[in-house]
């Protein structure tokens, strides 16, 4: 069964750190690109950052640069998202999804991760 | 950076058909993709590549794109339908490739 599951999250004062986790299982995890969307309260879909299939390339929105990190591990077949100096604008809810070439859908979603900045 | 536009809200009456547009500058050389939200749950992807659906969507879901407008159409709606639509391209010359639609909140009557 393909599927992604979450985990990491929860409620963190303005400029603390949390890591969120991603696991894939059911497919092939280096063939994939993997990606971090999130959504605010209320809002719409943001895409956050992408990792390549093979870890190499990284990409961010720009208002995560410098303050996130995404990275993967082929053994433990898990992406992760490293949110550093978080802000209440940073409040959303994340979720992992897979991509194979930077033009497909995002076929597999994960079930979602909380994060909640506040003071 | 690339904007789509949505309509906010779109509503139909049961059975009838729902056509949920998705704008954008020269999106007719992209591909276009449309993700359904419900309440409390995870996007799911409903129509790829303009027009086909993945496996397990039922064929009242399909897509259209013409001129700088993709479109995702619901036929014979029932209250099942009623969730939040997202378009979404990959756009290759903006800073932020990866972009989607404002949403549209689809309201069954």
């Amino acid at each position: 069964q393909v599927q992604l599951v979450q985990s990491g999250g929860g409620v963190v004062q303005p400029g603390t750190s949390l890591r969120l986790s991603c696991a894939a299982s059911g497919f092939t995890f280096g063939s994939y690109a993997m990606h971090w969307v999130r959504q605010a309260p209320g809002k719409g879909l943001e895409w956050v950052a992408v990792i390549g299939s093979d870890g190499s390339e990284k990409s961010y929105v720009d208002s995560v640069k410098g303050r996130f990190t995404i990275s993967r591990d082929r053994y433990q077949l898990t992406v992760f998202l490293e949110m550093n100096r978080l802000t209440a604008a940073d409040t959303a809810m994340y979720y992992c999804a897979r991509m194979i070439t930077p033009y497909d859908a995002f076929d597999v979603w994960g079930q979602g991760t909380l994060v909640s900045v506040s003071s | 950076s690339y904007v789509l536009a949505q309509p906010p809200s779109v509503s139909v009456a049961p059975g009838q058909t729902a056509r949920i547009t998705c704008g954008g500058n020269r999106i007719g050389g992209k591909s276009v993709h449309w993700y359904q939200q419900k309440p409390g749950q995870a996007p799911v992807l409903v129509v790829y590549d303009d027009s086909d659906r993945p496996s397990g969507i039922p064929e009242r879901f399909s897509g259209s794109h013409s001129g700088n407008t993709a479109t995702l159409i619901i036929s014979r709606v029932d209250a099942g339908d009623e969730a939040d639509y997202y378009c979404h391209l990959w756009d290759s010359g903006s800073d932020h490739p990866w972009v989607f639609g404002g949403g549209t909140k689809l309201s069954v009557l």
